[in-house]
């Protein structure tokens, strides 16, 4: 069973350009949660979505950023005009969410975007 | 508004040694769960504890979870180099969305 999977893993953007980061779930899991990590820091939630359901998106910024994930594909986090302060780790994570409890959170290798 | 805190940030310890590190959450909690990350690399999911009281263990790690203080331990038994990484917990708070806070992260170093 093939892990959660993400890429690029690393990408390099000059400001102003656009960044789209991909993330597919492991195999079952209908749950997905992306989350950014800032050198030396912990990681902090952005949004966690379901298929083709935006259900939490209280850590996004309210501009230039954007996820979806949809029917049939990937999930995509989108940032538009980047600027150097998003440069980070994006990593996915998913989950299968069986019975009442949630199953622990499984996480992707991570895209470190790099804004020059 | 959910707080997580770990202690310490940072630590360095000989091959051999115990020692246990604590993870302190603000609010009334479904989950706690910990992570490990190597440098460079995705977490790696250690424990998950649901309940008071809840006990694992894994090779030379031991979480516990104490709901009414709200706070969890990791203990190290006989550390060895290749525990060397960083170890994060995370809360998931009860009642709330699936989203985990998480805490800043324990850079631990094994010297040999």
């Amino acid at each position: 069973n093939a892990g959660v999977m993400q890429n690029p893993r690393h990408l390099v953007r000059r400001r102003g350009q656009e960044a789209r980061l991909r993330c597919s779930p492991m195999k079952g899991h209908s749950h997905v949660y992306w989350y950014r990590q800032l050198p030396e820091e912990g990681l902090k939630f952005m949004v966690y979505l379901q298929k083709e359901n935006i259900i939490d998106e209280s850590g996004m910024p309210k501009e230039r950023f954007s996820a979806e994930f949809p029917k049939e594909g990937p999930s995509i986090l989108r940032i538009q005009q980047v600027v150097r302060g998003d440069s980070a780790a994006y990593f996915c994570a998913s989950s299968p969410r069986t019975g009442e409890y949630q199953e622990t959170q499984y996480f992707g290798p991570g895209t470190r975007l790099l804004v020059l | 508004e959910l707080k997580v805190e770990q202690n310490p940030l940072f630590l360095s310890m000989q091959e051999g040694k115990n020692y246990t590190i604590y993870c302190n959450y603000s609010t009334t909690s479904d989950r706690l769960y910990w992570y490990r990350q190597d440098p460079g690399k995705s977490l790696e999911s250690l424990f998950v504890l649901l309940s008071n009281g809840a006990v694992k263990q894994e090779g030379r790690l031991m979480a516990s979870l104490d709901t009414k203080a709200r706070l969890s331990t990791l203990h190290i038994t006989a550390a060895v180099h290749d525990l060397s990484a960083t170890y994060f917990c995370a809360v998931a708070r009860q009642g709330g969305s699936e989203k985990l806070v998480f805490g800043k992260g324990m850079k631990l170093t094994v010297n040999p």
